[in-house]
């Protein structure tokens, strides 16, 4: 299987733009997850989603970004306007039920916000 | 709410000794699932090592273990034989049962000496 994959791997975008990473997850995880780490605040979970339905966004930031995942394969999730705060490297990360089960995270989109 | 802490921004290690990293968490639940991921300067994360708290036996994998120590909440990695490709920083991560939330520590940059 060719794991998480997540692209861009790398986005720089000025101030009051819209950004949209991508994921696709393994092939049968019925669990999608996007996490952000920055130095400040570590790593953090954004929102979750089970069988393409988002179970917990509590992690959002705030109204300019969303994510969505309209099928088994594919997500997004969108900053709109984004801003210099913003800039952090996203995780997209699958795993198959809520056991032990490992989370298999992807290479991350490292997003500079100028 | 739960919390994690890695209290060892960074540890240092000679190849081939052993080094403990060390974690505590803090939970009401009294099942849960601990973790310790690594993420190399590549920055994916890689699962090391992982406990269920209802398991009174540590976790082995190979050269890395943990002591879990479960009254004290206390979950640390030992790494035996270090080698050069176990520098890496690493996390400490907690979940509850049935939920999807990975609960991160702050992480410990480990550099191994040759």
């Amino acid at each position: 299987d060719a794991g998480v994959i997540q692209s861009p791997r790398h986005e720089v975008t000025e101030m009051g733009q819209e950004v949209t990473l991508r994921c696709k997850p393994i092939s049968g995880h019925d669990y999608l997850f996007w996490y952000r780490q920055t130095m400040m605040r570590g790593l953090e979970l954004l929102i979750y989603f089970n069988n393409n339905v988002p179970i917990d966004d509590s992690g959002m930031p705030e109204d300019r970004f969303s994510a969505k995942m309209p099928n088994a394969s594919f997500s997004t999730l969108k900053i709109q306007p984004s801003e210099p705060r913003d800039s952090a490297v996203y995780f997209c990360a699958s795993s198959s039920g809520l056991g032990p089960s490992e989370q298999y995270f992807g290479p991350g989109t490292r997003l500079t916000v100028t | 709410a739960q919390t994690v802490t890695q209290s060892q921004p960074e540890m240092s290690v000679q190849e081939a000794e052993t080094v403990t990293l060390s974690c505590t968490y803090d939970t009401s639940e009294s099942d849960y699932y601990l973790f310790w991921y690594k993420q190399p300067p590549s920055r994916q994360m890689i699962l090391v090592i992982r406990q269920e708290a209802y398991k009174q036996q540590n976790a082995t994998e190979n050269r890395f273990s943990v002591n879990f120590q479960k009254a004290a909440k206390s979950f640390s990695l030992k790494i035996s034989d270090s080698q050069l490709g176990d520098a890496a920083m690493y996390f400490c991560a907690y979940r509850r049962v049935r939920r999807g939330k990975l609960i991160f520590g702050q992480g410990t940059e480990l550099s191994v000496k040759p």
